[in-house]
């Protein structure tokens, strides 16, 4: 079935360094994007979203890009800081619905 | 304002019995929903209350699981009787209905099946 997934379950960075996590999607029919930020023995944590309207959207520190041609959608932190280790999910929602699917997660890890 | 509460924070049970997760939305917010996540995979959508009404439970994944929200206030999630497969960490979230779409979730329900 249609699903959300990302290319790479875990990605290590050093302090300072700029992040890129990606993840794509297959459902044509999703017109709006969320990650979320996951700290260990927390719940998900909403960071930033995107309708499929636009193809960019800044945050502080955080900018989420999406190309629908190529169904993908990135998360970028900018001066990656320790405090950003987590786990990230994308999720998308169908036009219409009010249920986000989500998907496996990426564990980011920075090294200080 | 207090967020998303569930209760308990951890459940060890045996094969066979019973438990019952409980979630305390945010005040005022009538869409919740219950995910779950297995060990290392995604989170999955288990169902959608508006207000007291279900509204979707398509991901609900046998009858064993019972979700009631009666008043619509706070909710319940019970497992009876429990398999290993159901190890895992259950998530509560809530939203406005009609609002701009983030849902706020709690911080899980980790249940743990021997």
């Amino acid at each position: 079935g249609e699903s959300v997934g990302l290319h790479l379950p875990t990605l290590s960075v050093q302090e300072g360094d700029n992040s890129i996590i990606n993840c794509a999607y297959s459902n044509s029919a999703s017109d709006y994007f969320i990650w979320y930020k996951q700290e260990s023995g927390k719940g998900p944590q909403f960071i930033i979203d995107i309708r499929s309207n636009m193809d960019k959207r800044q945050g502080q520190r955080v900018t989420v890009l999406l190309n629908k041609t190529v169904k993908h959608l990135s998360l970028q932190i900018a001066a990656t800081q320790p405090g950003d280790s987590a786990v990230y999910f994308c999720a998308e929602r169908v036009g219409g619905s009010y249920i986000p699917t989500f998907g496996r997660g990426t564990s980011l890890i920075v090294h200080p | 304002e207090a967020g998303v509460t569930q209760f308990p924070s951890h459940s060890v049970i045996e094969k066979g019995q019973t438990v019952t997760l409980r979630c305390d939305p945010i005040s005022g917010h009538d869409n919740l929903y219950w995910y779950r996540r297995v060990m290392g995979k995604e989170i999955k959508f288990l169902l959608h209350f508006v207000k007291e009404s279900k509204q979707d439970e398509s991901g609900m994944p046998n009858n064993r699981f019972l979700a009631e929200r009666t008043g619509g206030t706070y909710s319940t999630l019970k497992v009876q009787p429990a398999e290993l497969e159901d190890s895992g960490v259950y998530f509560c979230a809530s939203s406005l209905l009609g609002g701009a779409g983030e849902l706020f979730f709690g911080e899980g329900s980790r249940l743990t099946v021997l």
